[in-house]
Formats: structure tokens, sequence, C-alpha cells
């Protein structure tokens, strides 16, 4: 079964633009979380989406949205980007949203 | 937000030895996930905890459940080089629907 895949694996953006991630979950896991990891604040929860529905979201602005699609396939958007948003930006699968949360291998995000 | 306190913040251990680290936190949790995360990858789940007591091995690892739903333990026996890494640990409470919380990570070092 093949895990769950993220990309870009890499980008570089400058401030003030925005920039959309991507994650395939694991086949027949309908729930996709994403996490901001950054050294100083360790892994923070941004948001998790459920059959295409946002169930759950973390403290973060409003500059970070997602979505899902019918696919279960999600995507995360960061508008107007800040220096403070680089980060490793992970989306995690399960089969629902309290069973074993799987991660992709992130997509790396350097702001400029 | 929720707090996991995880412990210890670093170890450096000689080759063959056992390690042990915890996660606390002041919520009881449903739900004890650990994760081991190399270098600018995503996490990797190691063990998964569901009930109270529960006792969970995986090779040279084992997790515990504490009774009181409040911690959570780790012990690597025999430790090698690849065990090498940061390990998290991450709790899903009672009221946190299907959010996880995430420690702040333990970093081993195996001296060979």
């Amino acid at each position: 079964k093949a895990g769950v895949t993220q990309t870009p694996r890499y980008l570089i953006k400058t401030r003030g633009q925005q920039v959309t991630l991507s994650c395939s979950p694991i086949s027949g896991h309908r729930s996709v979380s994403w996490y901001q990891q950054t050294p100083g604040q360790g892994l923070q929860f941004l948001f998790e989406y459920f059959s295409e529905t946002q169930r759950n979201k973390g403290n973060f602005p409003g500059r970070f949205s997602g979505r899902q699609f019918s696919n279960s396939r999600s995507e995360m958007n960061v508008s107007t980007l800040e220096l403070g948003d680089s980060a490793l930006y992970l989306c995690a699968s399960s089969w629902d949203g309290d069973y074993e949360q799987y991660f992709g291998p992130g997509t790396r995000l350097t702001v400029t | 937000g929720q707090q996991l306190n995880q412990s210890p913040q670093s170890m450096f251990i000689q080759e063959g030895e056992d390690v042990s680290m915890n996660c606390t936190s002041s919520s009881i949790f449903n739900t004890w996930l650990w994760y081991k995360q190399d270098p600018g990858e995503g996490p990797v789940l190691l063990i998964a905890l569901y009930k109270a007591g529960e006792l969970t091995s995986n090779g040279r690892l084992t997790a515990q459940f504490g009774i009181t739903r409040k911690d959570s333990f780790l012990n690597i026996s025999a430790s090698i080089p690849s065990d090498v890494g940061i390990y998290f640990c991450a709790g899903q409470f009672v009221s946190s629907g299907n959010q996880f919380y995430f420690g702040t990570g333990t970093s081993l070092t195996v001296i060979p």
C-alpha cells in the first residue's frame, strides 16, 4: 500500500506571495490533518478534514486555509506569506481522525 | 493550547544501552501515539496505545499507556546506531475531537 505523498517536497517563495501544498492520503483513509513544524514551536496542528469537511482547526490565522476533495486528497493554501511561515508542512492521514495517523515526508517551505 | 511535557529533551547513550522517555499531560487521554522522525523526513509511527495500562511492543520498542491516562512511556532496549533521531509522543484527549497534540520531542544520539 502506498504511503502518504506530499508535493512539492521543497518550495522557495517570496514574502507576500501565496502557496498551495498538496497531500494524497493512504488509499482508504478519509481523514487528512495538516501540521506546521518549526524548531521553535514543534509540531503545531493546523486543521483536519474528513469527507471534504473541515472538522477541527488549530490556532492559526485565516491566511492558512485548506480543502479536501472527493477522493480525499487535500490541499492547503497560505496567502500573503510571511518570513515566519518558513517551516516543514506535514500532512497525516488516518482511516478516521481518532485512529493512527500516518505522516507524509513533508513540504519544506522557505520564505525569503 | 494543550501541553504535552516530554522528557528528557535529549539523550546521549552508548550503543547497547536501554533508553526510556516519557510524556505527561494535565488532561486524560484516549490515545497515545509514539513517532520517530529523521532529519528532513516526516514522523514514522512506532506504536499506538488505546487503553489505560496497555503495554505494547514493536521489536526492541515497548510503550505503555499510563494507568491514570495522563502519561505514556517509551522504552528502547539494546540501542543501535540507527535508533538515532527525534522521538515524539502524540496524544488525543477526550474533548479534543480528532486533534492530536504533540510533545516537544526527545533527541536521541547513540554513540557506537
